[in-house]
């Protein structure tokens, strides 16, 4: 199975910063990520698609890139409506479809 | 407006069995797969597998660890997914979340989950 590791597990950040987190992938998965929004109490929140693609309603503050093994969640000027727990998800060629353990923003 | 609302959640005995139902609205059910997510205590979420739809024979996936134990159905009549769970372990504990996402697709869409507790 692919592991998805994020980095760091928990990010101190202030209102109007940036924050930039990290997936790795342990082979290859093309663009094939999603990155999701999870705030406790709620559903978790699609953001971002084929690693770069923001989902439908997704402020342009939120961005992400990367291929192959690398990826990267960018939020600028943070609001106080993102501090929240951030997952990456693979969804490259056949499941499992397996995601990170999470980078919660504080 | 797309829905998805989960049920079924509730205190069960280590062993036991339980079933979870996902019921979709707001789009067209029978078309779409249906995929599980589960988050325990103090872990984050894990892919739990999927169904896909008809027409593609219902074809379901899972992940190792509930392998064997769990299985998803699905009765588009109803619009609704079931996700059965057998020999349930306090580490299965947690909220469970049905999604639609097929093969090679991100999770879009997510109902507001169901609470699971399994203890003695």
């Amino acid at each position: 199975d692919i592991v998805m590791t994020q980095s760091p597990a928990t990010q101190s950040v202030s209102p109007g910063e940036r924050a930039t987190l990290s997936c790795r992938a342990s082979e290859s998965i093309n663009t094939n990520i999603a990155w999701y929004q999870h705030k406790p109490g709620q559903a978790p929140r699609l953001l971002i698609y084929d690693s770069s693609a923001r989902a439908t309603g997704v402020p342009a503050r939120f961005s992400g890139s990367g291929s192959e093994t690398e990826f990267t969640l960018t939020i600028s000027n943070l609001q106080s409506e993102d501090f929240a727990v951030y997952y990456c998800q693979h969804y490259n060629a056949w499941p499992p479809y397996t995601f990170g353990q999470g980078t919660k923003l504080e | 407006e797309v829905q998805l609302v989960e049920s079924g959640g509730a205190l069960v005995q280590p062993g036991r069995s339980l079933r979870l139902s996902c019921t979709g609205a707001g789009f067209t059910f029978g078309d779409s797969a249906v995929t599980w997510v589960r988050q325990t205590p103090g872990k984050g979420l894990e892919w739990i597998g999927f169904i896909r739809s008809r027409s593609f024979g219902e074809t379901t996936n899972y992940a190792a660890s509930v392998q064997g134990r769990f299985t998803i159905s699905r009765d588009d009549s109803q619009s609704t997914a079931y996700l059965e769970m057998s020999g349930l372990q306090v580490e299965d504990a947690g909220v469970y979340y049905c999604s639609r996402a097929d093969y090679g697709q991100p999770l879009d869409e997510w109902g507001q989950g169901t609470h699971v507790a399994v203890s003695s």
